[in-house]
């Protein structure tokens, strides 16, 4: 069965900090990947998505970047952060063809202090 | 482009009692996909429901129920019977028909609070 790895769970960075977020999925090959931030008020917000390795798409021009260095890795970074990149950060998959859905990660929380 | 609407902010109930939460959307393409999300304190996204947009039988589950009406760009939820343990901020999502498939991620309403009182 597939599973979908995200961490680490919590996180306390001080500003100017650089920033490291896992996910890797198994039981899958050349599945999509996402990364999310859900901010304070709830609305969860795409900031990559990627096809297959080295293949980036970013929804929001911001200080993160994001890197799929193998097929089932996907890493969201930052060189320096900022107050507000805190937030929830969820890692997902989907599936490809018609019949697909989408998986959610556990989710990684990072406060900016 | 899509969107999702969400109205409730906040929805608290007693227990037992039915519930409904709202979802609107907007997309412009012919096939796409519906969800229902649930998040509970913990902040996990736990998967409910995926409707594509040809079918639009309503779905229950248990004390769920979902009536999906394509006329008005709706896709309600309803829990029947309301549990504490319903208790969750619920989330409504769209993802339309790209080629290869689901390449451009979900658009997520704003969420619905859902408070069950005991």
């Amino acid at each position: 069965s597939q599973t979908i790895h995200q961490w680490p769970a919590t996180l306390v960075q001080p500003v100017g900090s650089p920033l490291s977020l896992e996910c890797t999925v198994e039981g899958t090959s050349n599945p999509n990947l996402y990364w999310y931030r859900q901010a304070a008020g709830r609305g969860l917000q795409l900031l990559f998505y990627s096809v297959g390795i080295g293949q980036i798409s970013s929804e929001v021009p911001q200080n993160l970047s994001a890197s799929r260095p193998q097929d089932r890795q996907f890493i969201l970074s930052s060189k320096k952060l900022l107050l507000s990149d805190s937030g929830f950060y969820l890692c997902a998959w989907s599936g490809r063809g018609t019949n697909y859905g989408y998986t959610f990660g556990s989710g990684t929380r990072l406060t900016v202090v | 482009a899509q969107k999702v609407t969400q109205a409730q902010t906040e929805i608290s109930v007693v227990e037992k009692e039915d519930v409904t939460l709202d979802c609107v959307y907007e997309t412009r393409d012919t096939t796409y996909y519906l969800f229902w999300y649930k998040q509970p304190p913990s902040g996990e996204l736990v998967f409910l429901i995926r409707r594509n947009s040809f079918d639009e039988q309503n779905e229950i589950s248990g004390r769920y129920s979902w009536n999906f009406q394509k006329s008005t760009s709706s896709f309600n939820f309803t829990i029947t019977a309301s549990q504490v343990v319903d208790s969750a901020v619920y989330f409504c999502a769209l993802s339309e028909e790209k080629s290869g498939g689901g390449a451009d991620g979900l658009t997520f309403g704003k969420g619905t609070h859902l408070i069950i009182q005991p």
